[in-house]
């Protein structure tokens, strides 16, 4: 079965440095998610990502926030001058339309330590 | 708004026994829900799905769910635990009803003894 694949599985980045998030959504998939979860907090939405522009996102997601497509296969989360807060699990999810009967598929997530 | 609550931070089980994790909702609309189950490092993986067809919903690994509108609820059960079943459940709505967003509820820690 297809599955959502991301990397590094562990990143550990000092404060204030940049870091990028990579994601292989399904391929055939055209929607495209980054959800985060704290460590003992539940699951946030962060971002969803269609037709090469962001179609909704949370209060979340700043300025310190960008996603990409640079080409076909890949999705990927830029968090500019990271904080200690930003230390979290990153999951990228991907669903095939953007109805709610479209589930979105997850991958197993980053885990991001900041330093 | 879209919510929901998930009544039980942990359950615990003997395996051979019933399950109920139980998830209320809160939606300005007819709302799409799901049930995820998250193993030990790993990802988030969906087990069944409700999306105004059949109040019960059958998922994957026995479990299933019974969309109640009149109790705006949604729990999961499964007959009978088995020891893999120990797990990290998430009850997610649809933010809206496009589908492009989904809140999920804090979790409910599924252990299951033998």
């Amino acid at each position: 079965e297809p599955e959502v694949t991301q990397t590094p599985s562990h990143q550990v980045t000092q404060m204030g440095q940049e870091v990028i998030l990579r994601c292989v959504p399904i391929s055939n998939h055209l929607y495209f998610y980054w959800y985060r979860q704290i460590l003992g907090q539940k699951v946030e939405f962060l971002v969803s990502f269609y037709n090469n522009e962001i179609s909704e996102k949370s209060e979340i997601f700043d300025d310190q926030f960008s996603v990409e497509r640079p080409d076909g296969s890949n999705f990927t989360l830029k968090i500019r001058s990271t904080k200690l807060e930003d230390s979290a699990m990153y999951f990228c999810a991907s669903s095939g339309e953007g109805g709610p009967n479209q589930p979105q598929h997850f991958g197993d997530g980053t885990r991001l330590s900041i330093l | 708004a879209q919510s929901v609550t998930q009544l039980d931070s942990h359950v615990s089980v003997s395996e051979g026994t019933p399950v109920l994790l139980r998830c209320n909702y809160s939606s300005s609309y007819s709302p799409s829900l799901f049930w995820y189950v998250q193993h030990p490092n790993k990802g988030l993986q969906l087990l069944l799905k409700y999306t105004s067809a059949a109040t019960l919903v059958k998922g994957i690994n026995g479990f299933e769910a019974e969309f109640k509108k009149s109790e705006t609820s949604f729990h999961l059960t499964k007959p009978s635990a088995h020891m893999s079943d120990a797990a990290e459940y998430f009850c997610v709505v649809s933010l809206n009803q496009a589908g492009t967003a989904l809140i999920f509820g804090k979790g409910t820690t599924l252990s299951v003894s033998s």
